[in-house]
């Protein structure tokens, strides 16, 4: 199993709703990350886990809360968005060992497309 | 942090051969990625560069001169599912981050 599993792929939320969007990949990855991606743009990183301890966050605005429940699954929890926070969310893995490895090819989920109205 | 730049848009012919450009500048190089992405799809992995030379695999070759700050991707005997965002991505060495370039919009013309 090289999948990187995402759930929904689409979302449509107001600006008020709270909604979480769901990752899960079966490959032992110890690093797990949440990109954004607007259209013709390329992918910002917004967080990485490893070892299910939030390492990096990119000075992520409140309103998104990632958590990491386990070593196989990644949500982003979603409050109070605005619309410009529309974008395509890529959930993406990578080994890693505790020192960190020369070669951490990602493997990108296929997105959850989300629109703020 | 990087900063990457490759070209916004290349069209070929199918059965050509195209070679994306990619130029960065970073603080601590810790090896380079070529991906590959379809509209309204994941990127998905095409090649690593941690030393300088070529790295071949079937149609798409990798060269990275880390002297330069220069890598490109070269893709051969062109297909029509080859038209794609090819992205360019470098691994920071202090915090393993991959920071992408804003990508290359290849379009194969029949």
């Amino acid at each position: 199993d090289t999948e990187v599993t995402q759930t929904p792929k689409h979302l449509v939320m107001g600006m008020t709703n709270k909604k979480s969007l769901k990752c899960e990949q079966h490959m032992g990855h110890r690093a797990m990350y949440w990109y954004k991606q607007k259209a013709k743009k390329p992918p910002e990183l917004m967080f990485v886990y490893s070892y299910e301890k939030l390492s990096i966050n990119e000075s992520v605005p409140s309103r998104f809360s990632p958590e990491c429940p386990n070593s196989s699954l990644l949500n982003l929890h979603l409050h109070a968005l605005q619309p410009e926070d529309s974008a395509l969310y890529l959930c993406a893995s990578s080994d890693r060992d505790r020192e960190g490895t020369t070669n951490e090819k990602l493997f990108f989920g296929s997105g959850t497309q989300l629109s703020v109205l | 942090g990087q900063n990457i730049d490759q070209p916004t848009e290349m069209t070929a012919t199918e059965g050509a051969i195209v070679q994306i450009n990619c130029t960065y500048q970073t603080s601590g190089f810790n090896g380079l990625f070529w991906y590959q992405q379809h509209a309204g799809e994941a990127p998905t992995f095409l090649s690593y560069n941690v030393l300088d030379g070529l790295e071949e695999k079937g149609r798409f070759s990798s060269f990275l001169s880390r002297s330069k700050g220069y890598s490109y991707l070269l893709l051969k005997e062109l297909q029509m599912k080859d038209s794609a965002s090819y992205l360019c991505a470098v691994r920071d060495i202090n915090d393993y981050k991959l920071s992408f370039g804003a990508g290359t919009t290849v379009t194969v013309r029949a």
